[in-house]
């Protein structure tokens, strides 16, 4: 089976660019949640989508959007973007039957703001 | 205010013993937790799951889950300097949502 992917894997942009970063969860997998990590850092959670509809959302400003499609797959979007935005940007799916499903890590998005 | 504390290391242990790394969580509704590895510059792998009260083996790794005292541990025995990296504890919550600790950095010494 195929693992999650992210695409781009690299990315620059300037600041007050927006940008949009793709996720394609394991087949099956019908949560996809999305994390910012930078250096030194832990996983600060971004949100959480479910069957299309976001279910959990962590404490970002509202330039950081998500959105999920009915094949699952999804995007986040960052609009003006800021110095402080540079991070791998991680997605991770689940089945989310149960409640106690295991998350799996795509390889991340590196977002370079200059 | 749900929360899952790890000491961020460095915790460097010789190359052959047993690494101890600890995790502590405030939320008693906490359902299941997870131990994930991270390299340097890579994204989290999975290394073991728990969901009931006591020891879980896997190879050399055994998670251990104290939901009175509420805390997760994870022990690696026999380490190899291929462990050395950053160990992420995290536990979910009836939302479904998982919260995360800081991570430990893990070094073994050869």
């Amino acid at each position: 089976k195929a693992g999650v992917t992210q695409t781009p894997r690299y990315l620059i942009k300037t600041r007050g660019q927006q940008v949009t970063l793709s996720c394609s969860p394991i087949s099956g997998h019908r949560s996809v949640s999305w994390y910012q990590q930078t250096p030194g850092q832990g996983l600060q959670f971004l949100f959480e989508y479910f069957s299309e509809t976001q279910r959990n959302k962590g404490n970002f400003p509202g330039r950081f959007s998500g959105r999920q499609f009915s094949n699952s797959r999804s995007e986040m979007n960052v609009s003006t973007l800021e110095l402080g935005d540079s991070a791998l940007y991680l997605c991770a799916s689940s089945l989310e039957l149960t409640g106690g499903d295991t998350q799996y890590f795509g390889p991340g998005t590196r977002l370079t703001v200059l | 205010q749900k929360e899952v504390e790890q000491n961020s290391g460095p915790l460097s242990v010789p190359e052959g013993a047993i690494a101890s790394l600890n995790c502590t969580y405030s939320d008693r509704g906490s359902q299941s937790f997870f131990w994930y590895r991270q390299y340097s510059g890579k994204s989290p792998e999975l290394i073991m799951s728990i969901y009931s009260n006591g020891d879980k083996e896997d190879g050399r790794f055994t998670a251990q889950l104290n939901k009175a005292s509420q805390y997760v541990s994870l022990l690696i025995r026999d380490s190899q300097p291929s462990d050395s990296a950053t160990y992420l504890c995290a536990g979910k919550y009836s939302n479904y949502q998982l919260i995360w600790g800081a991570g430990t950095k893990l070094i073994i010494k050869p």
